[in-house]
C-alpha cells in the first residue's frame, strides 16, 4: 500500500516554462513533506520542504504547496532550465509523532528541453 | 567529511554470501538511517540510529539484514545469505538535531549485485 504516490513517471517541459509535479498522500500523520532531487550514479539531494502549518514555502525558483485537505503536495519550478532535468522524490514523515523515518514516493523524471 | 561517505560504491556477490556496507555519516550528526531502492521503486525505509536510542529496525525486510553504528558515527549494514531480490542500491542519510532535523542528507549509494 503506498502511502506516497507520483502519479506521473515522467514530465517533460520547454527550457523557461514551468515544471509541475505532484505528489499525493493518504497517511493523514504525515506532517512534513520534502523533495528529492536524484542524478543518475548519485544519492538524492535536498531540495525544499514544508511543514504542514504552512500551504506554502518558495525557494528561488522552486515552490512547494501544499493542500492539507486534498492531502497534496506540488513543486513548481520557474524558469525551468535543463539543469534541473533529473529524477524528483517527493518524500513524506511523521514527525510530530516522533517519526522522522521518510516515505518516498516511486518519482517523476522531469526532462527540461533546450 | 563534508558529506555523507559510502562504501564501496558498487559490490557483485554471489547469492549465499554474506556482504557488509559502510556508512560514514556527516560529522556531528545525530541521526542515522539506512534505506534501499530496488529498480523502478522509491525508496524504502530499512533502519534509524538516533544517539545512544535502541535502533528503529521496523524497515527491516527479514532476519538477514542487520545494522550497527559504532561510536554513533560509522554504521555498517550486513546482510547475511544473500538472495537475488537483495540486488538494489543502498543509501546512508544522516541529520542533525534541532530544526534540521528533519532534513537528511544521503550518501551516493552501494549498488550492490547479486548473482
Amino acid at each position: 500500500d503506498q502511502q506516497v504516490k507520483q502519479n506521473s513517471p515522467s514530465l517533460s517541459v520547454q527550457e523557461g516554462r514551468i515544471s509541475i509535479l505532484n505528489c499525493d498522500y493518504t497517511n493523514s500523520m504525515f506532517d512534513y513533506f520534502l523533495w528529492y532531487k536524484k542524478y543518475p550514479a548519485e544519492g538524492p539531494t535536498f531540495l525544499i520542504s514544508i511543514s504542514s502549518i504552512k500551504d506554502k514555502n518558495e525557494d528561488g525558483r522552486f515552490t512547494v504547496f501544499l493542500n492539507k485537505s486534498a492531502k497534496h503536495l506540488s513543486l513548481h519550478i520557474v524558469p525551468s532550465q535543463p539543469g534541473d532535468s533529473a529524477v524528483y522524490f517527493c518524500a513524506a514523515s511523521a514527525a510530530l509523532a516522533g517519526s522522522y523515518q521518510l516515505t518516498f514516493g516511486k518519482g517523476t523524471k522531469l526532462s527540461v528541453i533546450p | 567529511g563534508a558529506g555523507v561517505s559510502q562504501s564501496p560504491s558498487n559490490k557483485v556477490t554471489e547469492k549465499g554470501k554474506d556482504v557488509e556496507l559502510r556508512c560514514d555519516p556527516i560529522s556531528g550528526h545525530t541521526a542515522l538511517y539506512w534505506y534501499r531502492q530496488s529498480l523502478g521503486q522509491g525508496l524504502e525505509f530499512l533502519i534509524y540510529f538516533q544517539g545512544n536510542s535502541a535502533p528503529d529496525k521496523s524497515g527491516l525486510p527479514s532476519d538477514r539484514f542487520s545494522a550497527e553504528r559504532t561510536g554513533g558515527s560509522v554504521s555498517t549494514l550486513t546482510i547475511q545469505r544473500t538472495q537475488q531480490e537483495d540486488s538494489a542500491v543502498y543509501l546512508c542519510a544522516s541529520s542533525s538535531l534541532g530544526e534540521a532535523k528533519n532534513i537528511q542528507y544521503f550518501g551516493a549509494g552501494t549498488r550492490l549485485s547479486v548473482l
